[in-house]
């Protein structure tokens, strides 16, 4: 069964960097992922998608602070000198045969 | 610019009907693949729905599967979402979101602001 393991939280200070964590389910580890971004009270934002290799294609806008990386069935979002806007909701995604597949979100504190 | 904007939430008695609406601009709408995504109070995100640039392929998770009904009318650039046999449960903010990719692996490129469904007596 294709599953996405989010940690439900991550805290950093503001003008640090923070690496978050989406880890596909045994099998399933050369899937290609996306980060969608929820800011308090807003609606999702796509913010890249990420491929095995690490290889990652950004959405419209997206600063260069947010960056992507992976490692076996890991999939991670970096961001960088943190802004207390990036206080938000992360959640990675990815696609089985016609179904959307969601993890569980990370909420992220910007300190 | 690519702009969804969903209509139609509101109250609803458990066992009712609502009918929910996105309207999609900035693109060739009839050229994507449009999906339901929901989100309960306080929970995450939960995928609800595909439809297909050809309207015969649907999808449905299995908590709504013979309940929701998902169309679109490439005319007036929208798709819809059709809930039947509303329950508690089904309580949440209604997204509608483009789907981008190909080749079998697809991700959400644009999402939009959200229409509030509540089920309750």
């Amino acid at each position: 069964q294709l599953v996405l393991t989010q940690s439900p939280s991550a805290s950093a200070s503001l003008g640090a960097s923070v690496k978050l964590t989406c880890t596909l389910s045994s099998g399933h580890s050369s899937y290609a992922i996306a980060w969608h971004q929820q800011q308090p009270e807003k609606g999702p934002r796509y913010l890249m998608k990420l491929n095995s290799d690490g290889s990652h294609t950004k959405g419209d806008g997206i600063p260069d602070r947010f960056s992507g990386s992976s490692s076996g069935a890991e999939r991670y979002l970096t961001i960088s000198s943190l802004q207390s806007e990036d206080e938000a909701d992360y959640y990675c995604q990815t696609w089985g045969t016609g179904v959307g597949v969601f993890g569980g979100g990370t909420k992220l504190t910007v300190l | 610019e690519v702009q969804l904007v969903e209509s139609g939430g509101g109250l609803v008695k458990p066992g009712g009907s609502l009918r929910l609406s996105c309207a999609a601009s900035g693109f060739t709408f009839s050229s994507y693949s449009m999906n339901w995504v929901r989100q309960a109070p306080g929970k995450g995100l939960e995928w609800v729905s595909s439809i297909g640039t050809d309207i015969k392929y649907k999808y449905y998770a299995d908590s709504v599967k013979g309940r929701f009904s998902t169309s679109r009318d490439n005319a007036k650039n929208s798709v819809y979402l059709q809930m039947d046999s509303l329950r508690a449960e089904d309580t949440a903010m209604y997204y509608c979101a483009r789907l981008e990719g190909g080749s079998g692996w697809y991700y959400f490129g644009y999402w939009g602001q959200g229409t509030l469904v509540t089920v309750s007596s």
